[in-house]
Parts: structure tokens; sequence; C-alpha cells
């Protein structure tokens, strides 16, 4: 357990609403990841974040932004929801061990929007 | 650029089989880490094994086993006796630089009883 949490675990919202995902780590873990999940995608990376006010995007990071302003929490905001945002959000940190870096992922999100 | 194939969206086997499922990537790096992660049907994300591109031994924890073979760009991953408990989704998945992981997208495996 690499004790991760994320809030909400499930949200329906409605197109145009803004919407914030929470992920909270109590392991004063460095880095922080935001993906999410869509059938026969796998996981893709929306943003992360390399410390406190440092963040960056991943590959689809339109229509999201985040904000880190303490180590713990990273927050994730969908600025106008729209009906493609619906999916899974999963938080991540990364691990760091004498071999290498391991991402942990939070429990998930599952948002709604209609 | 990165990339991870896992051909096989979906493999159903009756419990006690084995199974294999196949994992090819791509990358430009000399050196990397592969990983496999393991998703339930409760939803989480559960991390398997963390292999690194230096090391082509294979690994064995359990009933678990990982084939890494560089000449192939290939890591697969094999249960030997599968048990219903290990009806999952499994992704492979291949970091780049800041440890972004590049996710397959996923195998279900289902083991009947």
């Amino acid at each position: 357990d690499a004790g991760i949490t994320q809030s909400p675990r499930h949200k329906v919202t409605e197109t145009g609403t803004p919407v914030t995902l929470r992920c909270h780590q109590t392991e004063n873990h460095r880095y922080m990841y935001w993906y999410r999940q869509d059938p026969g995608h796998g996981l893709r990376l929306i943003h992360y974040s390399y410390g406190v006010k440092d963040t960056d995007k991943g590959e689809v990071s339109d229509g999201y932004s985040v904000s880190r302003s303490k180590t713990e929490d990273f927050l994730l905001t969908l600025e106008s929801a729209t009906s493609s945002q619906t999916s899974v959000y999963f938080c991540a940190i990364s691990e760091s061990t004498g071999e290498g870096e391991t991402q942990y992922f939070g429990p998930g999100t599952r948002l709604l929007v209609l | 650029a990165q990339k991870v194939t896992q051909a096989q969206t979906e493999i159903s086997v009756v419990e006690k089989e084995d199974v294999t499922l196949d994992c090819v990537y791509e990358t430009r790096d000399t050196t990397y880490y592969l990983f496999w992660y393991k998703q339930p049907p409760s939803g989480e994300l559960v991390f398997l094994i963390r292999r690194n591109s230096f090391d082509e031994q294979n690994e064995i924890s359990g009933r678990y086993s990982w084939n890494f073979q560089k000449s192939t760009s290939s890591f697969n991953f094999t249960i030997t006796a599968s048990q219903v408990v290990d009806s999952a989704v499994y992704f492979c998945a291949l970091p780049k630089q800041g440890n972004k992981l590049t996710f397959g997208g996923g195998t279900r495996v289902l083991v009947k009883p």
C-alpha cells in the first residue's frame, strides 16, 4: 500500500461543468501522475508533477489542468467537462528503490459526463 | 517513440491450464525497464514486476514467470496452473524519461472453473 487516496471515487456531472479530482499521498513522494483509462487504450498519461508547483503535460492533456501546491496533493481539473472525458482516472506515485523507480496507483475515480 | 503492443485482447482458459500473455515493445533507449501490472475486477492496479533491460534471466514468482528477450523486444508473462483468482486484465508498460509509463492495451484473462 503506497498510501494513495483519490476523491471522489465516483462522480456524475454534466457537460460544461468544471470538475476537480484529488489525489492525496502520505509518503512524501516527489513524482505524481494522472492517467486516464479507456477501453482498448490501456492507461494514458494526462499530466505529471516532479515537485511542488512543478508540472508538465502528458500525451492527452487537452482539456485538463493540474496543480500541486503541497507535496501530498495533486489536483486534476477538467475545466469544462465533455462526454469524451468520461473515463476512469488513476493517480500514481513513483517510488524509488536502489534499482530504479516503480509506480504505484491509487484506487481510481470513475467519472461520467452526461 | 515508445510503444507497447499486447496483441491478445482476451484469453479464456480452464482452471489449471497455463496461459501466456505476449508483450512486444519499441524503444530507442539502450537501457530501460519493463513492467507488468494486474487489474482485477475490483479495478485497482497492482504492480507485479519491474525488469531491467540488462537482465535477461527469466524471473519466477510462485505461479508467475516472465520471459524477457531483448533480441525480439518481448517481455512475455506466463501464469502456470491458472486459478479463478487470476482472472483480471494484465498490462505491460514501458517508461520514458521522468518514469512516464506507456501502457499496452491490456489482455483480459478469464479463468473458468
